[in-house]
């Protein structure tokens, strides 16, 4: 099955810092979408995007699907964007997600 | 506009026992999917069901099942409950397969199940 990497596993930032998170997937996918997992547990979705580049707000994603990765861009960080960041991806049309291990990322005041 | 509602948000159970978690899609959405999620890891995939019947199984024994019912809300059912059960149950809703955010999975805040 599709392997799915995130980097890097930990991320310790200033408020107002901007930080890159990285998606490797070992496959072609249909399906890859971003997730903000807040300390609640709350599984966010903050982007669809199998291929391309999206903005919202202080957050943008591009997937290279040619070179099978994606990244997530955070600008200007604050302490609510602190949490678990999640990359999935689904190889077929099943939306059958793999999940990454994610990235912690701690945002300091 | 509701979204993925779970219940209980957290129960324990001891080693042996059953347990049932609920789910409500989000409005218009016909398809839910479950997943546990351990500490420390993503979330794994156990079932997808649409207009319901199974449709998708990950890798998960026979111990774990679930339903849909007519009004697409679905339960999941554990038994004979392991301490290794314990996890946050994910549930999540999408459009069925023709619907325009056929590929979108919105997810709800999860029940946390703790087995003793």
């Amino acid at each position: 099955g599709i392997q799915v990497e995130q980097s890097p596993p930990d991320l310790i930032l200033q408020e107002g810092a901007n930080s890159t998170l990285r998606c490797n997937f070992s496959d072609s996918v249909n399906n890859l979408q971003w997730f903000h997992q807040n300390p609640w547990g709350q599984l966010i979705n903050l982007f669809y995007i199998p291929s391309g580049t999206k903005q919202n707000g202080r957050l943008s994603a591009t997937t290279v699907a040619t070179e099978r990765y994606s990244l997530l861009y955070i600008s200007s960080s604050q302490t609510t964007d602190s949490g678990v960041y999640f990359c999935a991806v689904d190889g077929g049309a099943t939306n059958k997600l793999i999940f990454g291990t994610g990235t912690l990322l701690a945002v300091q005041p | 506009d509701a979204g993925v509602t779970q219940s209980p948000t957290h129960l324990i159970k001891t080693r042996g026992q059953q347990v049932t978690l609920r789910c409500s899609p989000k409005s218009g959405h016909d398809t839910v999917s479950w997943y546990q999620q351990a500490l420390g890891q993503g979330p794994q995939f156990i079932f997808q069901y649409y207009e319901e019947e199974e449709r998708q199984r990950g890798n998960f024994p026979d111990r774990f099942s679930g339903h849909q019912f007519p009004n697409y809300s679905s339960e999941l059912n554990v038994n004979a409950l392991l301490l290794g059960d314990s996890a946050l149950y994910l549930c999540a809703s999408r459009d069925g397969p023709k619907g325009s955010g056929a590929n979108v999975l919105t997810f709800g805040a999860g029940s946390r199940l703790t087995v003793l």
